[in-house]
């Protein structure tokens, strides 16, 4: 168990929908970082926020949105979902800026119909 | 861009049989090269973290080893219970990971 929990674990929703993935870091960590894994893709970097502020983007969507909350849980909002949003989304969380291991949850499975 | 390729795509041992893994890189400014075991529909586990070439890690049967180009995951004497996709990823400047395809390891007792 890595300490990092995320929920829910499965998500099925139609195309057109919004959903809302959550993640709670470890005890103490400020990081908190989303990836997407998908067949086709692989790991893929989404976005990173520190101790509330958005810290760096990869390859995220205009139709997806993150946000770190005061008590440092975060939320992945995805809207207008696609049948290739399909993905298992990871919440990883790592003490400090950077530069040290990351932390990984269990995941969010996610199938759009 | 950063790349991380990582070969072979799948490795097929029999228990005891030990072998290699490696994990290319091109990256500027490389701050961290990482190792995580990923089992079927879960996340990531931490295996190894290593900074600076030359620099060895081990744990258990898993040994990861670091050059200027490349990282080897050595596993020896392997038991069904190393079956798992091996993570491979490299953490530059701004802090994301990039991460290999994996390497897909199944051990048959």
């Amino acid at each position: 168990d890595s300490g990092v929990t995320q929920t829910p674990k499965h998500l099925i929703t139609a195309t057109g929908q919004r959903v809302t993935l959550r993640c709670s870091p470890r005890s103490g960590d400020l990081s908190v970082y989303w990836y997407q894994q998908s067949l086709d893709q692989g790991l893929q970097f989404l976005i990173q926020y520190y101790n509330g502020e958005e810290r760096a983007k990869g390859n995220i969507l205009e139709r997806f949105s993150a946000q770190q909350f005061p008590d440092l849980h975060s939320e992945l909002n995805l809207s207008s979902l696609e049948l290739g949003d399909s993905a298992l989304y990871f919440c990883a969380s790592s003490a400090t800026l950077g530069g040290e291991t990351q932390y990984f949850g269990p995941g969010t499975r996610l199938l759009v119909l | 861009e950063d790349q991380v390729t990582q070969s072979p795509e799948a490795l097929r041992l029999q228990e005891g049989e030990s072998s290699s893994l490696n994990c290319s890189y091109t990256v500027s400014g490389l701050r961290g090269l990482f190792w995580y075991r990923q089992d079927p529909g879960k996340g990531p586990e931490f295996l190894f973290t290593l900074y600076s070439a030359g620099e060895e890690k081990e744990k258990e049967r898993l040994k990861a080893t670091l050059t200027k180009k490349e990282s080897f995951l050595h596993i020896t004497a392997p038991k069904p219970e190393d079956s798992a996709t091996y993570l491979c990823a490299v953490q530059a400047g701004d802090y994301k990971l990039s991460f290999g395809a994996g390497t897909t390891v199944t051990v048959r007792a």
